[in-house]
C-alpha cells in the first residue's frame, strides 16, 4: 500500500538559518507531490506542487524538491523566521487523480 | 474572496449519539473532499465529491458513516451512531475541476469532535 513517511516529528532551528523537511514515499510513483503548512487548530493551506518531471520549484523562501529516484522530497524554507513555526504536511496524488494522501507532518519550530 | 465555511467548530457527544458536520466550499470548486485528522496524523480522506456524484467512499466506514452534497454545493457528513475512535478533526476542502492536473486543495478550519 501507498506509504508516505517525514521522518522528522519535530524540527527546531535557528531563526535566520535554513529549515529542510523530507518526505519519502514508497510502494507506488506519484505524479505529483504537494506541500501545505498547518497552524494550530486550522486547516491545511497549500503551498507548494511539483510535478514527477520537475526537478526543483520555488516559491520567494520556500523551495522543493522531487527526486523520483530516491523517492524523496526535500522542502527548504530559508532565512528561517518564528512566523514559520507551524506543522508541514507533504502530500501525494496520481496522475489524473485529486486525491491527497498525506504524511503525518514535521513540526517546525523557528527559534528567535 | 471567501474561504471554505464549516460548523460547528467544536463538537462534545457522548458514545452512541450522532453528529453532523456541515461545509461550503468555495464557490465555483466542483470537487469536495472530506477528511479526518486524528491528533498528530496527517489528514485521511473519507469522501471525494464530484459536483453531486460521489468519485471515491472507499475509506468511509459506512455502517457508521455518511455523507451527501445535495445540488452540489454545500455538503454534510454524519456519524450515527460515535464511536470513541471517532474523535478527530473532521475537515473539509474543495478544489477546482481541471483535467489531468492535480490541483491545489482549500482547506476550512474544521470542526473538532469529542466522543466521550
Amino acid at each position: 500500500s501507498q506509504k508516505i513517511e517525514q521522518n522528522s516529528e519535530a524540527l527546531n532551528i535557528q531563526e535566520g538559518k535554513t529549515a529542510t523537511l523530507t518526505c519519502n514515499y514508497t510502494n507506488y510513483s506519484p505524479a505529483y507531490l504537494q506541500w501545505y503548512r498547518q497552524d494550530p487548530g486550522r486547516g491545511p493551506v497549500f503551498l507548494l506542487l511539483i510535478r514527477e518531471n520537475e526537478k526543483e520549484k520555488r516559491k520567494e523562501r520556500l523551495k522543493v524538491t522531487f527526486d523520483t529516484t530516491l523517492k524523496q522530497s526535500l522542502f527548504h524554507i530559508t532565512a528561517s523566521q518564528p512566523a514559520d513555526s507551524a506543522t508541514y504536511l507533504c502530500a501525494t496524488s496520481g496522475a489524473g487523480s485529486y486525491q491527497l494522501t498525506f504524511g503525518k507532518g514535521t513540526k517546525l519550530s523557528v527559534i528567535p | 474572496e471567501a474561504g471554505v465555511a464549516q460548523s460547528p467548530r467544536y463538537k462534545i457527544i457522548e458514545k452512541r449519539q450522532s453528529v453532523a458536520f456541515w461545509c461550503n466550499p468555495i464557490s465555483g470548486h466542483a470537487t469536495l473532499y472530506w477528511y479526518q485528522q486524528i491528533l498528530g496524523q496527517g489528514p485521511k480522506l473519507l469522501i471525494q465529491f464530484q459536483n453531486n456524484g460521489v468519485v471515491d467512499d472507499s475509506q468511509l466506514p459506512k455502517d457508521r458513516f455518511s455523507a451527501e452534497r445535495l445540488k452540489g454545493v454545500d455538503s454534510t457528513l454524519k456519524i450515527q451512531p460515535a464511536k470513541l475512535e471517532d474523535s478527530a478533526v473532521y475537515l473539509c476542502a474543495s478544489s477546482l475541476k481541471e483535467a489531468g492536473v492535480s490541483n491545489e486543495q482549500y482547506f476550512g478550519p474544521g470542526t473538532r469532535l469529542t466522543v466521550t
